[in-house]
């Protein structure tokens, strides 16, 4: 099965600078990477993804990357702000069809200090 | 907007004792997933449902641990005998045809306390 690693477990970034995570998969059948924010006590909501047949997608300050064949993935956050505090999960999946498995990794403390 | 819905938020029980937790998915999700989350740890994947049908369920202890969504909609959890190290958040979501449709889309989650 796929197996996700995420790395680092947490990170401190004074507010304006950039954050990045850096996340590693297993399963070469995996073709969707989402990444997810959760907030301290709130459910875990999806802010990008990236499907296998793009490198690289941006939503304003957040974007992610993909390298297929290196099997990893990326979160990047810039002009950080102290509202982007939370955990930060990556996730992989195989999709088929009808449906996918979502596998997460460890996790990310982030905390941005004003 | 709609959402994942769980019941109850919060459970204490003791253990050797029975729980269930309840999660009705958004109207039209096909796959349901059940996750368990311990502190400080990312979602672990207990058990995934299409529709009726279990897909997956390789990390789930199935000497204590059971799950059904009968009619393919709403899905209980049921864990017995409970055991301290159960404690834990227990998570569903639900998805369209992941990652090509849409996201899964997480509920608030029912936090299990076994003392």
């Amino acid at each position: 099965g796929e197996n996700v690693e995420q790395h680092p477990s947490t990170l401190s970034v004074q507010e304006g600078d950039s954050a990045v995570i850096k996340c590693t998969y297993s399963d070469s059948a995996s073709n969707y990477f989402p990444w997810y924010k959760q907030e301290l006590g709130k459910r875990p909501q999806l802010i990008i993804d990236i499907r296998s047949n793009v490198g690289e997608k941006k939503d304003q300050r957040i974007a992610v990357t993909l390298n297929k064949t290196a099997k990893h993935f990326s979160l990047h956050i810039t002009e950080t702000q102290p509202e982007d505090s939370a955990v930060y999960f990556c996730a992989a999946s195989p999709v088929t069809d009808s449906w996918g498995k979502l596998q997460f990794g460890a996790g990310t403390q982030v905390v941005v200090t004003p | 907007e709609a959402e994942v819905a769980q019941s109850p938020r919060y459970k204490i029980t003791e253990k050797s004792q029975a729980v269930a937790f309840w999660c009705d998915p958004i109207s039209g999700h096909a796959t349901l997933y059940w996750y368990r989350q311990i502190l400080g740890q990312g979602p672990e994947l207990l058990v995934q449902f299409q529709d009726e049908s279990v897909v997956d369920d390789s990390q789930l202890p199935k000497d204590r641990f059971s799950a059904e969504r009968l009619k393919g909609v709403d899905s209980t959890l049921k864990i017995q005998p409970a055991e301290l190290g159960d404690s834990a958040m227990y998570l569903c979501a639900s998805s369209l045809v992941l990652g090509l449709n849409t996201e899964a889309f997480f509920g608030q989650g029912t936090r299990l306390t076994v003392v």
